[in-house]
């Protein structure tokens, strides 16, 4: 398995345009996280999603963001319009319910090292 | 707020010697996990310790957890150089098993 894959790597733009970070989580797991990441905040948990429906997203910071999940094998995180301090790393996780019925560990993707300019 | 808070926020050792970071948390859990991250990178999950353990190894790691004092530690033996990164605690909640809040880290130089 190729483990979680997001995209773009690296994201460049101007304050007030629109961007939009994908997700591919592992086959099987029926989680889905996104946080972010600041040298001020630390981690932040901004939405998660059960079974493809969003579940809590009391961490998004504001309604320029927001987050879907079209399907099992997709995610996206859009914030429009975008401003400096979105600038962030955004990590998209994955996880999966064990035989006991807990949620186990998370699987990270390598992130997004987000820039607004 | 986050639910986790680590001590110390840095630690600097040479190759060979033990390093042990902690982290208190506020609210009771279901489980607490530690995390690790190279710069640039990705967490990558280390260890789960359930509430009703009290100790836990995997290879060169010891966790262990005090539920009376909201308080965890890891310890690294022996490490190295390779060891070098960012560790992080993590915790659900016993009323939300399902949301997963990091810690602030301790950033970890291993020197050779």
């Amino acid at each position: 398995d190729a483990g979680v894959i997001q995209s773009p790597r690296h994201e460049v733009t101007e304050m007030g345009q629109e961007v939009t970070l994908r997700c591919k989580p592992i086959s099987g797991h029926d989680y889905l996280f996104w946080y972010r990441q600041t040298m001020m905040r630390g981690l932040e948990l901004l939405i998660y999603f059960n079974n493809n429906v969003p579940i809590d997203d009391s961490g998004m910071p504001e309604d320029r963001f927001s987050a879907k999940m079209p399907n099992a094998s997709f995610s996206t995180l859009k914030i429009q319009p975008s401003e400096p301090r979105d600038s962030a790393v955004y990590f998209c996780a994955s996880s999966f319910v064990a035989e006991t019925g807990v949620r186990e560990k998370l699987f990270f993707g390598s992130g997004t090292q987000l820039s607004v300019l | 707020s986050q639910q986790g808070e680590e001590d110390p926020q840095a630690l600097s050792i040479q190759e060979g010697e033990n390093a042990t970071m902690n982290c208190s948390y506020k609210t009771s859990i279901n489980n607490l996990q530690w995390y690790r991250q190279n710069s640039g990178r990705g967490l990558v999950h280390l260890i789960l310790i359930r509430s009703n353990e009290r100790e836990k190894h995997s290879g060169r790691l010891r966790v262990t957890l005090d539920t009376s004092k909201k308080s965890s530690s890891l310890l690294i033996t022996a490490s190295r150089a390779a060891d070098t990164a960012s560790y992080f605690c993590a915790t659900d909640s016993s009323y939300n098993t399902d949301k997963l809040i990091f810690g602030t880290g301790t950033r970890l130089q291993v020197f050779p």
